[in-house]
């Protein structure tokens, strides 16, 4: 089944532990980015591939890292994570950023 | 930022009336996409329009696009409980920026 899968799917940490969620996509999309989803605010792009070792900022990149050393990962760092990120996170993939995104189930992540 | 903005931020009809949603955008587009999302789950493609075509349809869904006007409306027709659900609009090339959303619940 073509899917995008996450994990963990929920998570509550303590402020400056370093976490790691995972993305992975089985589709060979090229394509792939993290969101963040936040009441009011709606989704916003945090970074993106655009093939493997290729990543760029989104709107919202502060605090986050990533990288792309396979097509098919494309995990997300939070080296210090704090309060504010606090939110719901989303991975999506496309075989080209002009086409339809395949969104993960997202995970739901708090810091306290 | 270049996040759109989508209005109305809610709606509420009864169910079998129309519902439109619009969303406007800030940059020049090669494509608008529209999504739905039931209560925190992940979204849902529901169509995209390229940026010469002026209208689209896909079951019960139309949607328009006014390239000059930079904005886009997306009516559901004949509307169904289990149309209850968050939409947003996305459009970009490269960095993805979507819209606001809008809350549609429809009562039954």
């Amino acid at each position: 089944e073509a899917q995008v899968t996450q994990n963990p799917r929920y998570l509550i940490t303590v402020t400056g532990k370093k976490l790691t969620v995972t993305c992975s996509q089985n589709m060979n999309h090229e394509y792939m980015s993290w969101y963040r989803q936040d009441p009011g605010l709606g989704l916003r792009q945090i970074y993106y591939s655009m093939n493997v070792e290729v990543t760029d900022k989104g709107d919202v990149p502060e605090g986050y890292k990533v990288s792309r050393k396979e097509k098919r990962n494309f995990p997300l760092i939070l080296e210090s994570p704090s309060p504010n990120q606090t939110s719901l996170y989303f991975c999506a993939s496309s075989p080209g950023t002009v086409g339809e995104q395949y969104f993960g189930p997202g995970t739901r992540l708090t810091v306290t | 930022s270049q996040q759109g903005e989508e209005d109305p931020q809610a709606l509420s009809i009864q169910e079998g009336e129309n519902a439109t949603m619009n969303c406007s955008y800030k940059t020049s587009i090669n494509n608008l996409q529209w999504y739905r999302q039931n209560s925190g789950r992940g979204l849902v493609h529901l169509i995209l329009i390229r940026s010469n075509e002026r209208e689209k349809h896909s079951g019960r869904l139309r949607v328009t696009l006014d390239t000059s006007k930079k904005s886009s409306s997306l009516l559901i027709t004949a509307s169904r409980a289990a149309d209850t659900a968050s939409y947003f609009c996305l459009q970009g090339n490269e960095k993805l920026t979507f819209g606001t959303g809008t809350r549609l619940t429809i009562i039954p």
